[in-house]
């Protein structure tokens, strides 16, 4: 069974501050990593993708991959009260391509 | 213009009741999805459909069917509804099916 483990959370930290967020998957022939945020009563938005190694940038956004640890990673920089909701990373499931979401970290951001 | 709509936002039925929610896309992507988000919130995709490849998740019950009547709609027809189908499900599309996939705003589906 492929499976994508995330920390169900709450996470809660201060506004202003630097969100960890993480994710470990176990299809070591996973390619494609995604994170998605989803408020609550709304359907899951990309927030970024990543697929090489490394860190990948997008505003306050960082996502990192180290596939040899099978562990993907999103950093929010700054973070704000409406950055509040559930990040849901998802991996693509090597031999159909389908994607394969973690249960979600819910994230809070206290002003 | 919504890229990913679903028909209806809410449905409320009994169970034994046969029901379909239909989804669209105009963004012109080559594959679609079902997605169900149960009361947890963890979500679970059921079928993938691509240039009429049918991948279905072994786990879904086959009272559940999905219709493509062409590359911009699959709908999802359920049969004798049951209150553990009570959950929101949502359509996705994306290019192809190794790409970032774009979801519809979902439709919660209530069983009593």
């Amino acid at each position: 069974q492929k499976e994508v483990e995330q920390n169900s959370g709450p996470l809660s930290v201060p506004e202003g501050a630097i969100a960890s967020l993480n994710c470990t998957y176990s299809d070591r022939g996973s390619q494609s990593f995604f994170w998605y945020r989803q408020y609550s009563g709304k359907s899951p938005e990309l927030i970024m993708f990543i697929y090489s190694n490394g860190d990948k940038e997008d505003g306050r956004f960082t996502a990192q991959l180290n596939k040899a640890s099978q562990y993907v990673s999103l950093l929010i920089r700054d973070s704000q009260p409406s950055d509040s909701a559930t990040y849901l990373c998802a991996v693509n499931e090597g031999s159909q391509g389908n994607l394969i979401f973690g249960k979600g970290t819910k994230l809070s951001v206290k002003p | 213009d919504t890229a990913v709509s679903q028909t209806p936002k809410y449905l409320v039925t009994q169970m034994g009741n046969d029901k379909s929610i239909k989804c669209e896309q105009n963004l012109g992507h080559d594959t679609m999805y079902w997605y169900k988000q149960d009361s947890k919130k963890f979500l679970k995709i059921m079928f993938s459909y691509n240039n009429k490849e049918l991948i279905i998740n072994e786990t879904v019950p086959n009272r559940f069917s999905p219709k493509s009547p062409d590359k911009a709609h699959l709908n999802l027809h359920i049969n004798s509804l049951e209150l553990g189908d009570s959950a929101v499900y949502f359509c996705a599309s994306s290019p192809s099916r190794r790409d970032t996939q774009y979801f519809g705003p979902g439709t919660r589906l209530t069983v009593l």
